[in-house]
Protein backbone atom coordinates (compact mmCIF):
# COMPACT_ATOMS: atom_id res chain seq x y z
CA UNK A 1 0.00 0.00 0.00
CA UNK A 2 1.31 3.54 -0.58
CA UNK A 3 2.25 5.94 1.68
CA UNK A 4 2.91 9.40 0.79
CA UNK A 5 4.13 12.27 2.92
CA UNK A 6 4.57 15.88 2.44
CA UNK A 7 6.73 18.11 3.85
CA UNK A 8 8.17 21.71 3.52
CA UNK A 9 8.12 25.13 5.34
CA UNK A 10 4.50 25.88 6.43
CA UNK A 11 5.42 29.69 6.21
CA UNK A 12 5.77 31.21 2.55
CA UNK A 13 6.39 34.81 2.48
CA UNK A 14 4.33 36.75 -0.44
CA UNK A 15 6.15 37.10 -3.18
CA UNK A 16 8.79 34.53 -2.88
CA UNK A 17 8.51 30.05 -3.69
CA UNK A 18 6.56 27.45 -2.56
CA UNK A 19 8.43 24.34 -2.56
CA UNK A 20 7.12 21.04 -1.09
CA UNK A 21 8.25 17.40 -1.25
CA UNK A 22 6.29 14.47 -0.90
CA UNK A 23 8.53 10.93 0.31
CA UNK A 24 6.56 7.96 -1.82
CA UNK A 25 6.89 4.49 -0.22
CA UNK A 26 5.27 1.53 -0.65
CA UNK A 27 5.43 1.47 -3.92
CA UNK A 28 7.41 3.13 -6.51
CA UNK A 29 7.67 6.67 -8.53
CA UNK A 30 8.60 4.90 -11.78
CA UNK A 31 5.52 2.31 -11.82
CA UNK A 32 3.56 2.81 -14.97
CA UNK A 33 0.17 2.38 -13.29
CA UNK A 34 0.19 6.15 -11.16
CA UNK A 35 0.55 10.04 -12.21
CA UNK A 36 2.07 11.65 -9.00
CA UNK A 37 0.22 14.96 -8.11
CA UNK A 38 -0.29 18.14 -6.18
CA UNK A 39 -4.19 19.39 -4.80
CA UNK A 40 -4.78 21.98 -2.96
CA UNK A 41 -7.38 22.96 -0.54
CA UNK A 42 -8.00 27.13 0.42
CA UNK A 43 -8.97 27.30 4.41
CA UNK A 44 -12.58 26.17 4.38
CA UNK A 45 -13.30 25.77 0.38
CA UNK A 46 -12.59 23.24 -2.06
CA UNK A 47 -10.49 21.05 -3.82
CA UNK A 48 -8.43 22.61 -6.46
CA UNK A 49 -5.68 19.77 -8.95
CA UNK A 50 -2.68 21.62 -8.62
CA UNK A 51 -1.03 19.33 -11.37
CA UNK A 52 0.76 15.86 -12.02
CA UNK A 53 3.61 13.53 -13.52
CA UNK A 54 4.08 10.80 -15.22
CA UNK A 55 7.16 8.57 -15.27
CA UNK A 56 8.27 9.30 -18.37
CA UNK A 57 8.56 13.11 -16.89
CA UNK A 58 5.54 14.25 -18.92
CA UNK A 59 3.63 16.71 -16.88
CA UNK A 60 0.17 18.57 -16.88
CA UNK A 61 -0.85 21.41 -15.03
CA UNK A 62 -3.67 23.76 -13.77
CA UNK A 63 -3.99 26.32 -16.63
CA UNK A 64 -4.97 28.88 -13.95
CA UNK A 65 -1.63 28.34 -12.22
CA UNK A 66 0.67 26.69 -15.44
CA UNK A 67 2.86 30.24 -15.46
CA UNK A 68 4.10 29.87 -11.43
CA UNK A 69 4.00 26.13 -10.83
CA UNK A 70 7.21 23.33 -11.61
CA UNK A 71 6.13 19.89 -10.74
CA UNK A 72 9.40 17.13 -10.93
CA UNK A 73 10.84 14.33 -9.41
CA UNK A 74 13.71 12.58 -8.36
CA UNK A 75 13.17 8.29 -8.72
CA UNK A 76 16.21 7.52 -6.85
CA UNK A 77 14.79 9.72 -3.61
CA UNK A 78 11.50 8.09 -4.38
CA UNK A 79 10.19 12.03 -4.16
CA UNK A 80 7.85 14.66 -5.69
CA UNK A 81 8.46 17.85 -5.76
CA UNK A 82 6.46 21.39 -5.95
CA UNK A 83 7.47 24.58 -6.78
CA UNK A 84 5.05 27.43 -6.70
CA UNK A 85 6.51 31.12 -7.57
CA UNK A 86 5.43 34.36 -6.76
CA UNK A 87 2.88 33.12 -4.31
CA UNK A 88 0.31 35.59 -2.38
CA UNK A 89 -2.08 34.80 0.23
CA UNK A 90 -4.55 33.40 -2.21
CA UNK A 91 -2.08 30.49 -2.52
CA UNK A 92 -2.48 29.90 1.33
CA UNK A 93 -3.75 26.07 1.57
CA UNK A 94 -3.27 22.78 2.99
CA UNK A 95 -1.19 21.50 0.29
CA UNK A 96 -1.74 17.38 -0.76
CA UNK A 97 0.45 14.89 -2.66
CA UNK A 98 -1.38 12.62 -4.44
CA UNK A 99 -1.41 9.41 -6.30
CA UNK A 100 -3.67 9.15 -9.75
CA UNK A 101 -4.38 5.76 -10.55
CA UNK A 102 -3.69 6.12 -14.01
CA UNK A 103 -6.59 3.86 -15.71
CA UNK A 104 -9.28 5.97 -14.55
CA UNK A 105 -7.40 9.41 -13.47
CA UNK A 106 -8.65 9.09 -9.91
CA UNK A 107 -6.62 9.43 -6.67
CA UNK A 108 -6.35 6.33 -4.93
CA UNK A 109 -4.33 7.47 -2.20
CA UNK A 110 -3.25 10.58 -0.48
CA UNK A 111 -0.63 12.65 1.51
CA UNK A 112 -2.10 13.80 5.04
CA UNK A 113 -1.70 17.40 3.88
CA UNK A 114 0.37 20.15 5.03
CA UNK A 115 -0.80 23.31 5.57
CA UNK A 116 0.85 26.23 3.94
CA UNK A 117 0.39 29.84 5.12
CA UNK A 118 1.73 32.54 2.78
CA UNK A 119 2.48 35.77 5.22
CA UNK A 120 4.90 38.14 5.68
CA UNK B 1 -11.40 23.57 -19.16
CA UNK B 2 -14.34 21.48 -17.88
CA UNK B 3 -16.79 22.77 -15.19
CA UNK B 4 -18.15 20.28 -12.83
CA UNK B 5 -21.46 21.67 -11.03
CA UNK B 6 -22.47 19.65 -7.97
CA UNK B 7 -26.14 20.27 -5.95
CA UNK B 8 -26.77 20.52 -3.69
CA UNK B 9 -24.29 22.46 -1.84
CA UNK B 10 -25.56 20.97 1.31
CA UNK B 11 -27.78 18.95 2.69
CA UNK B 12 -29.65 17.77 5.90
CA UNK B 13 -30.40 14.28 6.50
CA UNK B 14 -31.25 12.14 9.09
CA UNK B 15 -29.67 8.61 10.25
CA UNK B 16 -30.99 5.77 7.44
CA UNK B 17 -32.16 8.27 4.69
CA UNK B 18 -31.21 8.00 1.09
CA UNK B 19 -29.21 10.70 0.08
CA UNK B 20 -28.59 11.70 -3.33
CA UNK B 21 -25.95 14.31 -4.89
CA UNK B 22 -25.93 15.65 -8.38
CA UNK B 23 -23.01 16.59 -10.63
CA UNK B 24 -23.37 17.99 -14.20
CA UNK B 25 -20.37 18.56 -16.55
CA UNK B 26 -20.34 21.57 -19.22
CA UNK B 27 -19.26 18.96 -21.59
CA UNK B 28 -19.86 14.86 -22.10
CA UNK B 29 -16.89 13.06 -20.17
CA UNK B 30 -18.51 9.58 -20.79
CA UNK B 31 -18.37 8.31 -17.52
CA UNK B 32 -14.93 9.34 -16.54
CA UNK B 33 -15.97 10.65 -13.16
CA UNK B 34 -14.92 9.90 -9.32
CA UNK B 35 -16.52 10.57 -6.33
CA UNK B 36 -14.59 11.41 -2.68
CA UNK B 37 -15.63 11.72 0.60
CA UNK B 38 -13.74 14.18 2.97
CA UNK B 39 -14.31 14.42 6.76
CA UNK B 40 -12.96 17.97 8.90
CA UNK B 41 -8.89 17.55 8.92
CA UNK B 42 -8.62 14.87 6.89
CA UNK B 43 -7.39 13.96 3.23
CA UNK B 44 -10.47 12.91 0.40
CA UNK B 45 -10.78 9.12 0.43
CA UNK B 46 -12.02 7.90 -3.01
CA UNK B 47 -15.21 5.97 -2.98
CA UNK B 48 -16.37 5.90 -6.75
CA UNK B 49 -14.31 5.57 -9.73
CA UNK B 50 -14.96 5.32 -13.50
CA UNK B 51 -18.76 7.09 -12.70
CA UNK B 52 -20.30 3.38 -10.81
CA UNK B 53 -17.38 0.95 -9.79
CA UNK B 54 -17.11 0.84 -6.05
CA UNK B 55 -13.69 1.69 -4.84
CA UNK B 56 -12.18 -1.52 -2.69
CA UNK B 57 -13.30 -0.85 1.00
CA UNK B 58 -16.40 1.08 0.45
CA UNK B 59 -19.20 0.32 1.79
CA UNK B 60 -21.96 -1.16 -0.65
CA UNK B 61 -24.53 1.44 0.50
CA UNK B 62 -22.53 3.76 -1.56
CA UNK B 63 -23.22 4.02 -5.36
CA UNK B 64 -22.61 5.84 -8.57
CA UNK B 65 -24.34 5.97 -12.06
CA UNK B 66 -24.47 8.04 -14.93
CA UNK B 67 -22.14 8.96 -18.59
CA UNK B 68 -22.05 11.88 -20.30
CA UNK B 69 -22.84 15.16 -18.51
CA UNK B 70 -24.81 13.94 -15.51
CA UNK B 71 -24.08 12.12 -12.64
CA UNK B 72 -24.86 11.14 -9.14
CA UNK B 73 -23.81 9.93 -5.29
CA UNK B 74 -26.30 7.97 -3.61
CA UNK B 75 -26.12 6.60 -0.09
CA UNK B 76 -28.56 4.36 0.34
CA UNK B 77 -29.03 4.45 4.22
CA UNK B 78 -26.95 7.14 6.00
CA UNK B 79 -24.75 5.88 8.45
CA UNK B 80 -23.02 8.09 11.34
CA UNK B 81 -20.03 8.07 10.07
CA UNK B 82 -21.31 9.09 6.58
CA UNK B 83 -21.66 12.50 7.60
CA UNK B 84 -18.59 14.33 5.75
CA UNK B 85 -18.07 16.70 2.23
CA UNK B 86 -18.79 14.86 -0.55
CA UNK B 87 -16.61 16.21 -3.86
CA UNK B 88 -17.60 15.25 -7.68
CA UNK B 89 -14.02 14.88 -10.12
CA UNK B 90 -14.21 14.52 -13.88
CA UNK B 91 -10.84 12.54 -15.02
CA UNK B 92 -11.63 12.25 -18.64
CA UNK B 93 -8.87 14.82 -19.59
CA UNK B 94 -6.71 17.33 -17.74
CA UNK B 95 -6.81 19.71 -16.18
CA UNK B 96 -8.76 17.79 -13.83
CA UNK B 97 -11.66 19.33 -11.65
CA UNK B 98 -13.50 18.98 -9.44
CA UNK B 99 -17.23 20.03 -8.10
CA UNK B 100 -18.00 22.32 -5.29
CA UNK B 101 -18.63 20.14 -3.27
CA UNK B 102 -21.56 18.87 -0.77
CA UNK B 103 -21.79 18.61 3.10
CA UNK B 104 -24.31 16.42 4.06
CA UNK B 105 -25.12 17.61 7.66
CA UNK B 106 -27.47 16.09 10.74
CA UNK B 107 -30.94 16.84 10.62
Amino acid sequence: QLQLQESGPGLVKPSETLSLTCTVSGGSIGSTTYYWGWIRQPPGKGLEWIGCIYYTGSTYYSPSLKSRVTISKDTSKSQISLKLNSVTAADTAVYYCASLRKAVTAVDYWGQGILVTVSS
Amino acid sequence: DIQMTQSPSSVSASVGDRVTITCRASQGISNWVAWYQQKPGKAPNLLIYAASSLQSGVPSRFSGSGSGTDFTLTISSLQPEDFATYYCQQANIFPLTFGGGTKVEIK
